[in-house]
């Protein structure tokens, strides 16, 4: 089974709107962490957000925030206001558990296009 | 603060040929992973090293291998090259591992092999 899922291959939205990406995750370890990342054409990964299993209140950052629903066990990333510069590949990734150190498990990742 | 710098940026080989990559991570980072992207598999953990152990290991063969320097940077060598091993390899630094260290990841050698 997938660890984690990104079930929207691309999402198109226009300027100025808001616009969520999902990620469910699947996990047995009560502590994990959560994180997305944002890749442009250029390749390079750009950290975004992070979440930790036990906290208690949604992770934000700037325009981006993290609906963080633990019993769902999912981790959407909601962008508000997108930009032109928003267009890339969105990936959400988990850390599992302490022993996993720096190997994070990703989603195959969602395209989205911001339209003028 | 410089990011995390890989090189080459792009290369080609072919089938057979052995290559090394580098990486030299953010300053006072002591963690650096290395991770493999292409289009079929997506991103996968391939290493990571910290204080010049190899701590943590993916699911590649024994032809992916690494090494940390005293200096934290690092090198990943791929022997013996096949054409699946055509990806993007990204390197990527962290101040520690656990919780919410975040890895910086720099922006990847291409390999194409032929």
């Amino acid at each position: 089974a997938q660890k984690i899922t990104q079930t929207q291959p691309g999402m198109f939205v226009q300027e100025k709107e808001a616009v969520t990406l999902d990620c469910t995750y699947d996990t047995s370890d009560p502590s994990y962490g959560l994180f997305w990342y944002k890749q442009p054409s250029s390749g390079e990964m750009i950290f975004l957000i992070y979440q930790g299993s036990y906290d208690q209140q949604n992770a934000t950052e700037g325009r981006y925030s993290l609906n963080f629903q633990k019993a769902r066990k999912s981790a959407n990333l909601v962008i508000s206001a997108s930009q032109l510069g928003d267009s890339a590949m969105y990936f959400c990734a988990m850390r599992e558990g302490p022993q996993a150190g720096t190997a994070l498990i990703f989603g195959k990742g969602t395209t989205l296009s911001v339209s003028s | 603060k410089a990011g995390v710098t890989q090189t080459p940026r792009y290369l080609i080989k072919t089938r057979g040929q052995q290559v090394t990559l580098s990486c030299s991570p953010i300053s006072g980072h002591r963690s650096v992973s290395w991770y493999q992207q292409t289009p079929g598999q997506g991103l996968q953990f391939l290493f990571e090293y910290f204080s010049e152990t190899q701590r943590n290991k993916g699911n590649f063969p024994g032809r992916f291998s690494g090494r940390q320097f005293s200096n934290s940077r690092s090198e990943m060598n791929v022997s013996t090259l096949e054409l699946g091993d055509s990806a993007l390899y990204l390197c990527a630094s962290s101040q520690g591992a656990q919780g919410a260290n975040v890895l910086t990841f720099g922006a990847g050698s291409r390999l194409t092999v032929l």
